[in-house]
């Protein structure tokens, strides 16, 4: 079980909006550490998206947007195309009395209808 | 352009060890912290373990502790985790990840292609 929690799939069709959520608790997101995205394509490494809850590292389409309000953030994915199908993990940091840890979402599988 | 590339992993009985490997090249590797990171079959990301760039401040996950042991080497550009008591649930494709100047709170910008442990008798 993740201490981040993401949906474990989402759908949308070509050139919709969809948007990933990542929920934590007030030893990680709430507590005001930054949640970074990953895209990970079949078979490949996962892939920076997000960084700092909002950023985009060079050359990510502006597509892809990230926000984070109290103990979550979420992922904004809009024209979606075929070649966004992929999972996504957040990440964050957790400060609990056994910590420090940096710690992942379940993951969440995008399928572009 | 910066290269991370792991090697090292293979197939071990439960109970034995293993020592991977991680060889970086295309970035000042003694700036920056470096982390492990595994993903099961079939599963999710997991942080495993992270190390700050002077060694001094290091990192690991629950399921490790007491039994994995990360370091690096700066002058060689390379990174390490030996594995010991290693289980069937240590069965993963084992990711070396770049982070930030600082261990913790910040992002992995740039990641191998992983090495597979295989846990099996």
């Amino acid at each position: 079980q993740s201490v981040l929690t993401q949906p474990p799939s989402v759908s949308g069709a070509p050139g919709q909006r969809v948007t990933i959520s990542c929920t934590g608790s007030s030893s990680n997101i709430g507590a005001g550490y930054d949640v970074h995205w990953y895209q990970q394509l079949p078979g490949t490494a996962p892939k920076l998206l997000i960084y700092g809850n909002s950023n985009r590292p060079s050359g990510v389409p502006d597509r892809f947007s990230g926000s984070k309000s109290g103990t979550s953030a979420s992922l904004a994915i809009t024209g979606l195309q075929a070649e966004d199908e992929a999972d996504y993990y957040c990440q964050s940091y957790d400060s609990s009395l056994s910590g420090p840890y940096v710690v992942f979402g379940g993951g969440t599988k995008l399928t572009v209808l | 352009e910066v290269q991370l590339v792991e090697s090292g992993g293979g197939l071990v009985q439960p109970g034995r060890s293993l020592r991977l490997s991680c060889a970086a090249s295309g970035f000042t590797f003694d700036d920056y912290a470096m982390h492990w990171v595994r993903q099961a079959p079939g599963k999710g990301l997991e942080w495993v373990s992270g190390i700050s760039w002077n060694s001094g401040s290091i990192g690991y996950a629950d399921s490790v502790k007491g039994r994995f042991t990360i370091s690096r080497d700066n002058a060689k550009n390379s990174l390490y985790l030996q594995m010991n008591s290693l289980r069937a649930e240590d069965t993963a494709l084992y990711y070396c990840a770049k982070g930030g100047v600082q261990l913790w709170l910040t992002s992995f910008d740039y990641w191998g292609q992983g090495t597979l442990v295989t846990v099996s008798s």
